[in-house]
Formats: C-alpha cells, sequence, structure tokens
C-alpha cells in the first residue's frame, strides 16, 4: 500500500452530468498529479498540484478542472461528461513536482 | 505520437516458466526509467527505477535491464507466479526538473497454472 487514497472506488454518471474525485495523499507528500487511464491503455497526465497551484497540464480540454488544499488533498473536477471519459483516473502523491510518485488505487469512472 | 512503446502487447505463460517484455522510448534528455506493475483496476506500484548509469537492478524474481543507448529497457520476470499476473507498464522520465512522466501502454502478462 502507497498512503495515497482515492475516493469514490467507482461511480456511473450519465452524459452532461459532472463529478468530482476526490485523492488524499500520502503523509509529507505535497504534489499530486492526477492521471486518467482509458482500457488497455497507459495512464496520460491530466495535471500537477503542488502547493495548491496548478504546476502544469497535458491535452485536457478546460471541462477538467482540479483543486488541492492545504492539506494537500486533492480534488478533480470533470463537467459535461462525455462517453469517453469513461476511465479509471488515478491520482499519485509525491515530495516536490519531480519525486518519486506513488500511486492511488484508482477511481473507475462509467459515463452512460 | 507516444515516446514509450512496449512489446509485446499481451503473452500468456505457464507458471514456473520465465518471460521478458520490452520497452523502446524516445523521450530525450533522459533522466530515469521505472518499471510498474498494475493489477487490474488498481492504481500501479513501482518495482523498479534506473538512471542513466544503471544497466540492472532487481526486485526479487523482477529483473530490469536499461541501455541508454539504444533506448531500451526490458523487465524479466523469473520463475513466475500466479500473481505475477498484471498488466506492466515502463514509464520514462525526461531530465531533472521536467515532472512529466510518459507511460508505455503496458504489457499484460497472464500466468496460467
Amino acid at each position: 500500500e502507497t498512503g495515497v487514497t482515492q475516493s469514490p472506488t467507482h461511480l456511473i454518471k450519465t452524459r452532461g452530468q459532472q463529478v468530482t474525485l476526490r485523492c488524499s495523499s500520502q503523509s509529507g507528500h505535497n504534489t499530486v498529479s492526477w492521471y486518467q487511464q482509458a482500457l488497455g491503455q497507459g495512464p496520460q497526465f491530466i495535471f500537477q498540484y503542488y502547493r495548491e497551484e496548478e504546476n502544469g497540464r497535458g491535452n485536457f480540454p478546460p471541462r477538467f478542472s482540479g483543486l488541492q488544499f492545504p492539506n494537500y488533498s486533492s480534488e478533480l473536477n470533470v463537467n459535461a461528461l462525455e462517453l469517453d471519459d469513461s476511465a479509471l483516473y488515478l491520482c499519485a502523491s509525491s515530495f516536490g513536482p519531480t519525486g518519486e510518485q506513488y500511486f492511488g488505487p484508482g477511481t473507475r469512472l462509467t459515463v452512460t | 505520437k507516444n515516446q514509450v512503446e512496449q512489446s509485446p502487447q499481451s503473452l500468456i505463460i505457464l507458471e514456473g516458466k520465465n518471460c521478458t517484455l520490452q520497452c523502446n522510448y524516445t523521450v530525450s534528455p533522459f533522466s530515469n526509467l521505472r518499471w510498474y506493475k498494475q493489477d487490474t483496476g488498481r492504481g500501479p506500484v513501482s518495482l523498479t527505477i534506473m538512471t542513466f548509469s544503471e544497466n540492472t537492478k532487481s526486485n526479487g524474481r523482477y529483473t530490469a535491464t536499461l541501455d541508454a543507448d539504444t533506448k531500451q529497457s526490458s523487465l524479466h520476470i523469473t520463475a513466475s507466479q500466479l500473481s505475477d499476473s498484471a498488466s506492466y507498464i515502463c514509464v520514462v522520465s525526461a531530465r531533472c526538473g521536467d515532472y512529466k512522466l510518459s507511460f508505455g501502454a503496458g504489457t499484460t502478462v497472464t500466468v496460467r497454472a
């Protein structure tokens, strides 16, 4: 176990709805990175939060947004859900933006 | 264009047998390469990490090799067990200071009794 937790484990949403996924980082870590992993694919970088600020973003539209809180936990918000948003969403925490990343178990999102 | 390519996409082996997974990358300048094991529906767990100067790293029955000149890495699993059934992902980091990781698509290994 890495000490990184995510909630919920699974959820099902309807196209057009909004969703919030949560991640608690490992103790001592101040950076959270979010990834989307489609079935049979490697994770794709969404964005990273460092000290409560967005520190970089992958090729994802603005309807993917995030937050990091003073305790370094983080949220991923996705608006106007599309069918292609169905995936495993992983968060990883690290000490600093380039530190070793430790992954959580993921949240499986299904959009119908 | 994916900068990390893995092969094979999937393989099936009998319990007790060995197998080797391949990873080719074009990420440059290179910082380090990691192999992760990902059980179905779970987050990836790090197996090995190698920097430019390292060409072999072992973790139990897992042995990773790195040839930084040809930009190739392999992961060898010895005496496979049923619990080795998982996806194995090769992840490459660019130079220090670049936080972005480049992930391969993974090789799915199925170990059968």
